[in-house]
């Protein structure tokens, strides 16, 4: 069973767009949501990360937006830039073990 | 702060051989976690390992093993190799699994099983 689901698989944004990534967990008990931003050749590198007692953190041009009640977090890219065009993953789970999503490729097309 | 290193960073083995993976965390963390990946199943746990011991074991047939050494440094062994086996093999350290969440990720070592 996947323990969480990324939406969507691929997605193609202007520059100066707005990029939303939406991730869907279904363990409750999970307490630590990270986005990894991963460029080919390259391992996953962490992006940005929320604890469930917060609704909203903000880091730059990157954004978690975080739903307990409906078990959802996104990840929102403002401004996309070119050199934004990697995979990203959500994650969700505890201090000993992540389980990610699929992955989204970004595409910012200039 | 040098980040996680691993070696080698390609490896090519046939059908029915062993690999042995190693992994270095950052200076000063203690727990590392070892995670496949491949284009079909995308990122999945294998273990993770803190003061030597493992604490967490993912979903994956006991061909894959794994240990860690008295400095943090850590080894995954595969054994008796399959085509399916080739994948990404990526591991991550963190300051300690309880108190610190964020794990940092290597580049990874790219197995090929022909």
């Amino acid at each position: 069973q996947q323990q969480v689901k990324q939406s969507p698989q691929s997605l193609i944004v202007q520059k100066g767009g707005i990029s939303i990534i939406n991730c869907a967990y279904e363990n409750t008990a999970f307490d630590y949501f990270p986005w990894y931003q991963q460029f080919p050749g390259k391992g996953p590198a962490l992006l940005i990360a929320i604890r469930p007692d917060v609704s909203e953190k903000k880091e730059g041009r990157f954004t978690i937006s975080f739903n307990k009640s409906a078990k959802q977090f996104s990840l929102h890219i403002m401004d996309s830039q070119p050199g934004d065009s990697a995979t990203y993953f959500c994650a969700a789970g505890g201090a000993n073990n992540l389980f990610f999503g699929t992955g989204t490729r970004l595409t910012v097309i200039p | 702060k040098a980040g996680v290193t691993q070696t080698p960073r390609y490896l090519i083995k046939t059908r029915g051989q062993q690999v042995t993976l190693s992994c270095s965390p950052i200076s000063g963390h203690r727990s590392v976690s070892w995670y496949q990946q491949t284009p079909g199943q995308g990122l999945q746990f294998l273990f993770e390992y803190f003061s030597e011991t493992q604490r967490n074991k993912g979903n994956f047939p006991g061909r894959f093993s794994g240990r860690q050494f008295s400095n943090s440094r850590s080894e995954m062994n595969v054994s008796t190799l399959e085509l399916g086996d080739s994948a990404l093999y990526l591991c991550a350290s963190s300051y300690s699994g309880w108190e610190a969440y964020e794990q940092y990720f290597g580049p990874g070592t790219r197995l090929t099983v022909t």
